[in-house]
């Protein structure tokens, strides 16, 4: 099976722009978790999607928001990014079917955003 | 508060030795727990996870980890490491009703010299 993948894998973008980054889910899998990776802050969850719905959200402003594709495709959006934003942004899919935190999730390759 | 802490950001081994990296968790309930490698410019691998049943867990790689309820730990270990093992590790925890997040430790950077 093809893994997770993310697209675009490198992003430049300036203060007070937006960014979309995508998300395609391994084959089968339901489920997207969205995180964010920096050296200060290490890996932090953001949101879960399963079917289209958010089932779980992390401490993150508003200005982080995802969606889920009724083919479990997943979009991240970051609307008026600050500096503070560069990051690499993971996501990984899973089953999802555990319906707890049990299910194993698969991580494709990132995406590093630098925000200039 | 749910947490997990790697207490070593850097284990440094010789090839062949046995190693060991610690971790260490806060979870009130039962805790899913995994561990996870990460290469230069990759994402995350999945090495293996304890769910419930035998505490010593066995995974990818040749790694293993033993989960310990009474120290909360759940060290990951391998008998024999390998140069192409340097790598940085990430434990992480999850638990039920918390779907589809993980928490993870600051990670911990494995050298292994030749």
């Amino acid at each position: 099976k093809a893994g997770v993948t993310q697209t675009p894998r490198y992003l430049i973008k300036t203060r007070g722009q937006q960014v979309t980054l995508s998300c395609s889910p391994i084959s089968g899998h339901r489920s997207v978790s969205w995180y964010q990776q920096t050296p200060g802050q290490g890996l932090q969850f953001l949101f879960e999607y399963f079917s289209e719905t958010q089932r779980n959200k992390g401490n993150f402003p508003g200005r982080f928001s995802g969606r889920q594709f009724s083919n479990s495709r997943s979009e991240m959006n970051v609307s008026t990014l600050e500096l503070g934003d560069s990051a690499l942004y993971l996501c990984a899919s899973s089953t999802g079917l555990a319906g707890d935190g049990g299910d194993t999730q698969y991580f494709g390759p990132g995406t590093r955003l630098t925000v200039l | 508060a749910q947490s997990v802490a790697q207490p070593e950001d850097q284990v440094n081994v010789a090839e062949g030795n046995p190693l060991t990296v610690k971790c260490t968790y806060s979870v009130s309930g039962n805790p899913y727990l995994f561990w996870y490698v990460q290469y230069p410019n990759r994402g995350l691998q999945f090495l293996l996870k304890y769910i419930t049943g035998d505490n010593l867990v066995k995974g990818s790689y040749g790694f293993e980890a033993e989960f310990n309820k009474s120290q909360t730990s759940f060290h990951l270990k391998k008998p024999s490491a390998l140069v192409s093992d340097s790598a940085l590790y990430f434990c992480a925890v999850s638990f039920s009703s918390n779907t589809g997040k993980l928490i993870f430790g600051q990670g911990t950077t494995l050298q292994v010299k030749p």
